[in-house]
């Protein structure tokens, strides 16, 4: 079974800093997907970038890049320039793409705050 | 506008009172499925659907059932709610199970409380 981990269950920053935030994952799969989530006081889920294991090179999404090794399956997400609008809980996902479950794992989440 | 829908936002009820939580998407996707979200654990999987009148257990079924009989609603029920039960739910859809490219959109969460 695949597992998801995230270390840090909270972590501020002053407003345009960068922050990253850390996940590993633990699967024998070669092919599969990541995630991250932002889940803001809202508690909408909202996808902010993705990365295919078959991919060498690094997702960005604006001001959002992650750094995939898979070889030490980690998966950090960098927020550059960070935001008030940033702030929420942020959750790492894995999925194993197949002809049945495309089940989400979920980390259990890091409580981001941008300090004003 | 693509959206996954879920009713009711909030809810208070009593232990062992049958309740729905309805799920629907406007998107046409096959796959839907239902997740439960406690603090320290994440989001955990309860059951899915990847198409009509076909439905599966996800890592935590238990007090739980589904129901598929059409391809945009996927409601949650509860036969007999314990406090165990008290948590964030969420609906999500995507495209295809069979895709390359998949992405799950969620619906905005329903808030259950069991007393």
């Amino acid at each position: 079974a695949q597992t998801v981990t995230q270390s840090q269950p909270e972590m501020s920053v002053q407003e345009a800093e960068t922050v990253t935030l850390s996940c590993t994952y633990d699967t024998s799969e070669n092919n599969y997907y990541l995630f991250w989530y932002k889940q803001p006081p809202s508690r909408q889920m909202i996808l902010v970038i993705r990365q295919e294991a078959y991919k060498q090179q690094n997702a960005t999404e604006n001001r959002f890049s992650v750094n995939f090794q898979k070889a030490a399956k980690s998966f950090s997400l960098k927020i550059s320039d960070s935001q008030l609008g940033d702030t929420a809980m942020y959750f790492c996902a894995f999925m194993r793409p197949n002809f049945g479950n495309e089940k989400l794992t979920f980390g259990t989440g890091t409580r981001l705050t941008i300090i004003p | 506008e693509a959206q996954v829908t879920q009713n009711p936002r909030y809810l208070i009820t009593v232990t062992g009172k049958k309740l729905t939580v309805t799920c629907s998407q406007n998107m046409n996707h096959e796959y839907m499925s239902w997740y439960r979200q406690d603090p320290g654990l994440g989001l955990r999987q309860i059951y899915y659907s990847m198409n009509v009148e076909v439905t599966d257990k996800g890592d935590v079924p238990e007090g739980y059932k589904v129901s598929r009989k059409e391809k945009r609603n996927f409601p949650l029920i509860l036969e007999s709610p314990s406090p165990n039960q008290t948590s964030l739910y969420f609906c999500a859809s995507s495209l295809n199970p069979r895709g390359l490219r998949t992405e799950a959109f969620f619906g905005q969460g329903t808030r259950l409380t069991v007393v």
